[in-house]
């Protein structure tokens, strides 16, 4: 089985841009959470998707949001892009809420 | 707020001996606690997690301590590699909701 896909790999924005970043789930998998990952904070949870529907959010400002698809593919879009912003951001899917949770190798993202 | 605590931050140990590293968490809801492994440029990938039921796992050279009581859970790794370098993660999750600790940079000298 193919493990969880993330897209873009590399970016680089300035700020006051927005970003989308996709994440393919592995097959079969309905859930998919978000997390970003910098050197001060550390893992620290967005959100999870799950059916579509958001199932938890982590505290983040209203700039970070995210969807589900139907064929559970997911993505995060991030507006107002600001320099503290930069950060590996990663994806990690899972067969159902409560369940091992598989990560992707992340998109890495750089504010200028 | 930091619901889990993870030490020591760094930690170098010779090709053979045991790593061990700890954390531990505050909210008594989470009910499911893995260990991730991460190298440089990689996602986090899962080594071995437990739930609280259960007192202690093993797989391979990987055991996870979970003492409940003390809402504490640690890693040992025997017999540790230089392929064992990396950086762990310990976490606690509520239904996916998943916190992670600081983690730890483990160097394993030849």
């Amino acid at each position: 089985k193919a493990g969880v896909t993330q897209t873009p790999r590399y970016l680089i924005k300035t700020r006051g841009q927005q970003v989308t970043l996709s994440c393919s789930p592995i097959s079969g998998h309905r859930s998919v959470s978000w997390y970003q990952q910098t050197p001060g904070q550390g893992l620290q949870f967005l959100f999870e998707y799950f059916s579509e529907t958001q199932r938890n959010k982590g505290n983040f400002p209203g700039r970070f949001s995210g969807r589900q698809f139907s064929n559970s593919r997911s993505e995060m879009n991030v507006s107002t892009l600001e320099l503290g912003d930069s950060a590996l951001y990663l994806c990690a899917s899972s067969p159902r809420l409560g369940n091992t949770q598989y990560f992707g190798p992340g998109t890495r993202l750089t504010v200028l | 707020q930091q619901q889990v605590k993870q030490s020591p931050q760094s930690l170098i140990v010779q090709k053979g001996g045991i790593s061990i590293i700890n954390c531990a968490y505050e909210n008594t809801a989470f009910d499911y606690f893995p260990w991730y492994q991460q190298f440089p440029g990689k996602g986090p990938a899962l080594l071995i997690a437990i739930r609280p039921d259960v007192s202690e796992k093993k797989e391979g050279r990987f055991t996870i301590s979970f003492n409940k009581s003390a809402k504490q859970f640690s890693l040992h790794i025997m017999d540790s590699q230089p392929g064992d370098s990396a950086t762990y993660f310990c976490a606690a999750s509520i239904n996916n909701d998943m916190r992670f600790g600081a983690g730890t940079r483990l160097t394993v000298k030849p």
